[in-house]
């Protein structure tokens, strides 16, 4: 059983255009996040939702904007993609925010904008 | 806010040897954890760790909460150890926001 999964696994799109990545957990948990993996590797938080509300948004651009329809699932749309945001983008879980709070990751979504 | 530092950047190995992984942080932590990302790109949880010992088959991991460093062993290396090892730490705030080190690259030759 996939615990945290991400459609799609590729994503190659042009300057301009407006693409959705979709993130489903089936692990019961609470919170879910969005990180970004740079080209060289680096990890960083994007959002994170608990209980569908937002709790982190990490200074990013307003192009990005993540929905949270119910606790299992969190997307992330994107508008006017730009150059600079192909990346690895990952969706992961935990149960809570705070206290025990392992956090699971998704397989990635690579996202190439040309 | 918290400082990750992880060492060293990068590592070379022969299939059968053994190494040790550190990761140093600035701050008292409420959580830790081991990724190794494999060469497909996976996140794999290792360990989550914020303190004391833990063993996994031929990894195991130790946190000295107190003195801010936790290690990764891998003993008898194999290829399919070969990836990117990241330690990640909860930041403060209680929002479940985990700061990732720079990671560790090793590759393990044949």
């Amino acid at each position: 059983d996939t615990a945290v999964s991400q459609t799609p696994k590729y994503l190659v799109t042009q300057m301009g255009n407006d693409k959705s990545i979709k993130c489903e957990q089936n692990l019961g948990h609470d919170t879910m996040y969005w990180y970004k993996q740079d080209s060289k590797k680096f990890l960083k938080i994007m959002f994170s939702y608990n209980n569908k509300e937002l709790i982190i948004n990490e200074t990013v651009p307003n192009r990005f904007s993540p929905k949270s329809p119910d606790k299992a699932h969190l997307n992330l749309h994107i508008n006017s993609l730009e150059l600079g945001d192909s990346a690895v983008y990952f969706c992961a879980s935990s149960q809570d925010t705070g206290g025990y709070n392992e956090q699971f990751f998704g397989p990635g979504t690579r996202l190439t904008v040309l | 806010g918290i400082q990750v530092e992880q060492s060293p950047p990068d590592l070379i190995l022969q299939e059968g040897a053994n190494s040790t992984l550190r990761c140093n942080f600035s701050d008292s932590v409420n959580n830790l954890q081991w990724f190794h990302q494999n060469p497909w790109g996976q996140l794999i949880n290792l360990f989550y760790i914020p303190s004391g010992t833990k063993q996994n088959g031929r990894l195991s991991a130790t946190t000295v909460a107190t003195e801010r460093y936790s290690l990764l062993y891998i003993s008898s290396s194999q290829t399919t150890d070969s990836g990117v090892y990241f330690c990640a730490l909860l930041g403060s705030g209680n929002t479940g926001k985990l700061i990732f080190g720079q990671g560790t690259t090793l590759q393990v030759k044949p």
